[in-house]
């Protein structure tokens, strides 16, 4: 399919283990999204690609979190040393826009994240 | 204060009922998303406006620009229509997201 692609759709894991939640993006969208969907919470932001770049990182929750984007493409979300609150669906998403403007963005499938 | 709020935050409908969901933001902006978000499934964008109104299918979005305010409506409202309806404020290049309105059409 042409979409964005997340993999795992659903990672268990245990509370300070770290975890890479991956995002491959529609191709050739140069702009690329990372969210958070906690349970029983609104969707939030996290960090903002543009092409390799992170321009926007100011939603990231605390220095445990750490994204990285190779080739203007895959993106890697990094958590380490899980917390119980961590747990949420992370959700990326993808758009055309070269200035991260006014461009449709489209959504994964997200990835379920539960720490135990 | 929430800078995207959204009422109302639960609504249940019959089928054929006309359905209004309002969403009002406090930053400035250049566009508008509003999103669809079925249980268990991915986001799905429905519209980005910037000004006036856009159509598709049963679906109709507005946005008043001066008063910072927009609607999705929907007509002849389905079953299949349930989900959670979310509105994103884009002051680029990130969305401030509502929390939502769960959205039940029943038969």
């Amino acid at each position: 399919g042409a979409g964005v692609s997340q993999s795992p759709s659903n990672k268990v894991t245990e509370k300070g283990k770290d975890v890479e939640l991956r995002c491959d993006p529609i191709s050739g969208h140069t702009a690329l999204y990372w969210y958070r969907q906690s349970l029983g919470q609104g969707l939030e932001f996290l960090i903002y690609f543009q092409g390799n770049s992170a321009p926007d990182k100011s939603g990231l929750p605390s220095d445990r979190f750490s994204a990285e984007r190779t080739g203007g493409s895959v993106s890697t979300l990094t958590i380490q040393r899980t917390q119980q609150e961590d747990s949420a669906v992370y959700l990326c998403a993808s758009s055309s826009s070269l200035t991260g403007g006014l461009k449709t963005q489209y959504f994964g499938p997200g990835t379920r994240l539960l720490v135990l | 204060k929430n800078e995207v709020e959204q009422s109302p935050q639960n609504l249940t409908a019959q089928e054929g009922e006309f359905i209004t969901i309002n969403c009002s933001y406090s930053v400035g902006i250049s566009a508008l998303h509003w999103l669809q978000q079925h249980p268990g499934g991915g986001i799905v964008s429905l519209f980005m406006l910037s000004s006036g109104k856009k159509k598709h299918g049963r679906l109709i979005a507005t946005i008043n620009i001066q008063e910072k305010h927009s609607s999705l409506h929907i007509t002849a409202s389905h079953p299949r229509d349930s989900a959670v309806y979310i509105c994103a404020a884009l002051p680029p290049p990130k969305l401030i997201f509502g929390t939502g309105t769960r959205l039940q059409v029943f038969p």
